[in-house]
């Protein structure tokens, strides 16, 4: 079975400043790997996933993961944050090889404050 | 568009009673989730419809538990017996189906909260 950590529970960061938040993961197939967002008072919506192929991926609002199967992660970045980042990210993972439709493992998810 | 919608929002009971949570997934998906996110931690999947069908039902923690999809459409998360560890925010998910090789994205709803007295 697959298993999902995320090791920054909470982080918190002044405006402009850079994030990476860590994720890794533990299965020994193929795999489909997403960050979903939840903003305060909204739904869990997704961020970007990745499939296939290049192994950088670029989601919405400027956020961007890499791939690194050799270190099983998928790194959640994004150059510059702004205030209205604030909110929880979930790492999550798919095994690869159960159709395009299958449950999600999660990690316990990290809280990003982030300061004006 | 509509999205998925949850009903009840809140739900409090006292330990030994049953409950009955509902979903409404997005007109369409034909493949339903249900999760629960316990405080502090990520989203835990229960089980998965595909149409009337559940798919995988791995996720259900014990036969207290069950969910009912008889039209294919509105999901019902059925829980007996409650214990103050079933407290927990039950989230539903719903997706086109499964067609080829591309993804079909999970939409979220707003989670029903389970307080168990």
């Amino acid at each position: 079975a697959q298993s999902v950590s995320q090791h920054n529970h909470h982080v918190i960061l002044s405006e402009a400043a850079s994030l990476e938040l860590g994720c890794n993961y533990s299965y020994g197939g193929t795999v489909n790997l997403f960050w979903y967002v939840q903003y305060p008072g909204q739904h869990l919506q997704l961020l970007l996933k990745y499939f296939s192929g290049d192994p950088l991926v670029k989601g919405i609002k400027g956020f961007e993961a890499e791939f690194i199967k050799s270190k099983f992660s998928f790194n959640l970045r994004k150059p510059s944050v702004q205030w209205s980042d604030t909110a929880e990210y979930f790492c999550a993972v798919k095994a690869g090889n159960t159709g395009t439709a299958s449950k999600l493992t999660f990690g316990t998810g990290t809280r990003l404050q982030v300061t004006l | 568009g509509a999205g998925v919608s949850q009903t009840p929002s809140n739900k409090v009971t006292e330990k030994g009673k049953y409950v009955e949570l509902r979903c409404d997934p997005i007109s369409g998906h034909t493949a339903l989730y249900w999760y629960r996110q316990s405080l502090g931690q990520g989203p835990e999947f229960l089980i998965y419809f595909q149409g009337t069908g559940a798919a995988d039902d791995s996720g259900l923690p014990n036969d207290r538990f069950f969910a009912v999809r008889p039209e294919g459409s509105v999901s019902t998360l059925k829980i007996q017996r409650t214990e103050r560890g079933d407290s927990a925010v039950y989230l539903c998910a719903s997706s086109l189906r499964a067609s080829g090789s591309s993804y079909n994205e999970q939409f979220f709803g707003p989670g029903t909260r389970l307080t168990v007295l």
